[in-house]
């Protein structure tokens, strides 16, 4: 059983087009994060949902847009996409009860590549 | 601001060798700190965390961490490598308590030589 899945695994779209992101897992974390990974593999976090509110936008263009249905989903939505959109999306997830340290479960990624 | 700084690019060792990747963090408060794995074409696998107590953790895959607060380290070792260790790693710091997202060092590419 996959713990975090992403569909697609791969998008390739041109300049200006709507792409979604789909993320689910199955593990019962009520904490989902969206990090990006750019083309030297630097890691930098998104979006950060708590039972399906969002509680961190790291000032992240409004062209993303997350949206989490449930805590189990949290997909992204890209508006207008531009060449530096280029990169790897991972989804990731993790609990929170009782306030402890977690570590994040990662979801495969989504390669996305704008022309 | 939290931070972490892995100094090398790229780690290169031989099979059997022991091996260290090495991290380094800024944090204001208590370090959460934790190291993960990138396979290619893979999403990052957890290794270790360091919350409180031992400085030195044991992980996945027979890794460990020492955690120095002397000297803001962090570094990942393995008494002896295995080609299948090759990888990009990355050492992350969480922010404050709670599940808070992850600040990552720019990784370290580890490769193994047979």
């Amino acid at each position: 059983d996959t713990a975090v899945s992403q569909t697609p695994k791969y998008l390739v779209t041109q300049m200006g087009n709507d792409k979604s992101i789909k993320c689910e897992q199955n593990l019962g974390h009520d904490t989902m994060y969206w990090y990006k990974q750019d083309s030297k593999k630097f890691l930098k976090i998104m979006f950060s949902y708590n039972n399906k509110e969002l509680i961190i936008n790291e000032t992240v263009p409004n062209r993303f847009s997350p949206k989490s249905p449930d805590k189990a989903h949290l997909n992204l939505h890209i508006n207008s996409l531009e060449l530096g959109d280029s990169a790897v999306y991972f989804c990731a997830s993790s609990p929170s009860e009782g306030g402890g340290i977690y570590e994040q479960y990662f979801g495969p990624g989504t390669r996305l590549t704008v022309t | 601001a939290q931070s972490v700084a892995q100094p090398e690019d790229q780690v290169n060792v031989a099979e059997g060798n022991p091996l260290t990747v090495k991290c380094t963090y800024s944090v204001s408060g208590n370090p959460y700190l934790f190291w993960y794995v990138q396979y290619p074409n893979r999403g990052l696998q957890f290794l270790l965390k360091y919350i409180t107590g031992d400085n030195l953790v044991k992980g996945s895959y027979g890794f460990e961490a020492e955690f120095n607060k002397s000297q803001t380290s962090f570094h990942l070792k393995k008494p002896s490598a295995l080609v299948s260790d090759s990888a990009l790693y990355f050492c992350a710091v969480s922010r404050t308590s709670g599940n808070t997202p992850l600040v990552f060092g720019k990784g370290t590419r580890l490769s193994v030589i047979a």
